[in-house]
Parts: structure tokens; C-alpha cells; sequence
């Protein structure tokens, strides 16, 4: 069974620390792994990772697949408290498509000032 | 400007009413999904759509029945609800071309008494 598993599930930092988020999975022929922020209630897109681009930027936040690891980091530096969010983790197989999608359960990100 | 909009943002209903979740989105997207989220975990796939007139399932199993009548609504029904289906239940679209890129409405919070 396909499954995604972040870690941590929470934490707590104050302004100004650079956090990072780990992300691992086990999928049948991955395709796809995508980072969404979750503010309040709608999840946002943040990064697609693949094969092809295994390293994405903007900003303060950026991400790496490492497809030998099975796993994704989400780095944030100089963290703000519009950081806080739930952070999820999403996987695509290589069979189907966006409906085969297997979310991890989120880290929580609290940035205290 | 293009987004998705879901209605109600909360509702509190008692066991056996029928009830209707709204969905709708402007960017002109083929593809829609229905997610349920509960606390702390794993956004599950309870509906997709591809287009107008194509409506399936999703991995999780759901009471609720879904409709493409037009490209831009896809309402969620349940005919009878219960305290189970208690739940976040969230609306997505994406493009046919970057279909893994959803767009997220800010979800409907349904408790049913």
C-alpha cells in the first residue's frame, strides 16, 4: 500500500530559525512528489518535485527530492510567523494521476515571535 | 479573479437531514476532486471528476453522491446524514496539463448532531 509519512508531525520555533521537514514514501513507480501549505483550511501549492527536477526555490523556502532516500525536505530560513501553517506532503504513483495522489498526515508549524 | 469558492464554510446539522455542499471554481478546470480531512491526518479522495457528465469514486468510501452538470460546480450530497460524516470536506480543481497542481476552496466544516 502506497504511503507517505512526514516527520515531524509538530513544532515550535521562533521568528527567525531556519526549520526543516522531512518527507519519506513508499509508492509503486513514483512519479511526483508535491509540498502544499495548509493556512486555516485551503492547502496551497508550493513546489512540484520529479525526476527531472529534483531541487526547487523561491524565496525563503526550498525543497529536494532524493529519490535514492525515498524521501523530500521542505526548508524554511529566517522563519516568520506567516510560516505557520500546516505543511503536507503528497506523492504521486506512476500509475494513474492526480487522483492517485497519497497525502501525509502534515507537520505543524508554529513560528512564535 | 479565477479561484474556487466552497459553501458553507461551517454547518451544524442533526442526524438524517439531506444536506448539499457547494463547490464551485472560475479557472476553467476540467478536473475537480472532494476531499475529507480530519484532524491531524491524511486528506482522503472521496470524489473525482474529469469533466462535465464524469463522475467516480475515490479510495475512500463515502455515503455522499457527486454531480457535473457544468464544467464550473460540483456540489456534494448526502441524503441522510449521520455523526460519522461528521468532517472538513475540501474542493480541489486542477488543469488537465499540470493536473498534480490542485487548487484548494477554504473547505466546509460539517458536524452532524
Amino acid at each position: 500500500e502506497d504511503k507517505v509519512v512526514q516527520s515531524p508531525l509538530s513544532l515550535v520555533v521562533h521568528e527567525g530559525d531556519t526549520v526543516t521537514l522531512n518527507c519519506s514514501y513508499e509508492v509503486t513507480n513514483f512519479r511526483s512528489l508535491l509540498w502544499y501549505k495548509q493556512e486555516k483550511k485551503a492547502p496551497t501549492f508550493l513546489f512540484m518535485l520529479t525526476s527531472s527536477g529534483i531541487e526547487k526555490k523561491s524565496g525563503r523556502l526550498s525543497s529536494i527530492l532524493d529519490k535514492k532516500e525515498l524521501s523530500s525536505i521542505l526548508n524554511i530560513t529566517a522563519t516568520q510567523t506567516g510560516d505557520s501553517a500546516i505543511y503536507l506532503c503528497a506523492v504521486e504513483p506512476g500509475q494513474g494521476g492526480s487522483e492517485k495522489l497519497v497525502f501525509g498526515k502534515g507537520t505543524k508549524l508554529t513560528v512564535n515571535p | 479573479e479565477a479561484d474556487i469558492y466552497q459553501t458553507p464554510r461551517y454547518l451544524v446539522i442533526g442526524t438524517g437531514k439531506k444536506i448539499t455542499l457547494e463547490c464551485s471554481q472560475t479557472m476553467g478546470h476540467d478536473k475537480m476532486y472532494w476531499y475529507q480531512q480530519d484532524p491531524g491526518m491524511e486528506l482522503h479522495l472521496i470524489h473525482y471528476s474529469y469533466g462535465v457528465n464524469s463522475t467516480e469514486k475515490g479510495d475512500l468510501s463515502s455515503e455522499s453522491t457527486v454531480s457535473r452538470i457544468r464544467t464550473e460546480h460540483f456540489p456534494l450530497t448526502l441524503e441522510s446524514a449521520r455523526p460519522s460524516h461528521t468532517s472538513q470536506y475540501l474542493c480541489a480543481s486542477s488543469d488537465t496539463t499540470e493536473s498534480e497542481k490542485l487548487f484548494f476552496g477554504s473547505g466546509t466544516q460539517l458536524s452532524v448532531l
